[in-house]
């Protein structure tokens, strides 16, 4: 167990609705990073943030939007679905805003849109 | 920017097999290399890490050095186990955003 928790595991959705994926870091985690695995694209880099700053931003498109909350938690919104959309998606933690440590992964949702 | 190149997959081996799974890397400045492994069904979990140049990252078996010369970081294991199966990335840590860089991912499978 990583202790990074991921919510819901699994989600199946229409086309054009839009969804919320949360997300609970590590006790004391710092920095929470999403990243979507879809079989075509590989693990890409959406969004960072950073003790409720954004930090950096990836490949997330303009329909998607993330935000941090003060208790670090943080929630990746999926907007207009495609079907092209459906993949897992990852978020981690680390401790610090980078340096040289390993980031945390949770299990991951699994967003199915038909 | 940075990027990170791994073999294509899948590698097939027998039970007690030597592994190799070749990882390189292109960075500027001195990134942090990562291997993670993906067991089917499940997130990523850290199999090793190197933050420096020669060091050699290990766990359970696996091993892997942090090679500046030839920007590699390539993952060996001496006997491969049928619960070795999965799929494993390399990654890099950039120094400029932080964030993890990874590569397209290997699918090992171990037969017995």
């Amino acid at each position: 167990d990583s202790g990074v928790t991921q919510t819901p595991k699994h989600l199946i959705t229409a086309t054009g609705q839009r969804v919320t994926l949360r997300c609970s870091p590590r006790s004391g985690d710092l920095s929470v990073y999403w990243y979507q695995q879809s079989l075509d694209q590989g693990l890409q880099f959406l969004i960072q943030y950073y003790n409720g700053e954004e930090r950096a931003k990836g490949n997330i498109l303009e329909r998607f939007s993330a935000q941090q909350f003060p208790d670090l938690h943080s929630e990746l919104n999926l907007s207009s679905l495609e079907l092209g959309d459906s993949a897992l998606y990852f978020c981690a933690s680390s401790p610090i805003q980078g340096g040289r440590t390993e980031a945390f992964f949770g299990q991951g949702t699994r967003l199915t849109v038909v | 920017g940075d990027s990170v190149t791994q073999m294509e997959g899948p590698v097939t081996l027998s039970e007690e097999a030597f592994l190799t799974i070749n990882c390189t890397y292109t960075a500027t400045g001195y990134p942090s290399l990562f291997w993670y492994v993906q067991y089917p069904g499940e997130g990523l979990q850290l199999l090793l890490k190197a933050t420096k140049a020669d060091d050699k990252g290990s766990n359970k078996g696996f091993e892997a050095t942090y090679r500046k010369e030839t920007t590699s970081f390539h993952l060996e294991k001496g006997s491969v186990q049928v619960s070795d199966s999965a799929v494993y990335f390399c990654a890099l840590r950039d120094t400029g955003f932080q964030k993890l860089v990874f590569g397209t991912g290997t699918r090992l499978l171990v037969s017995p």
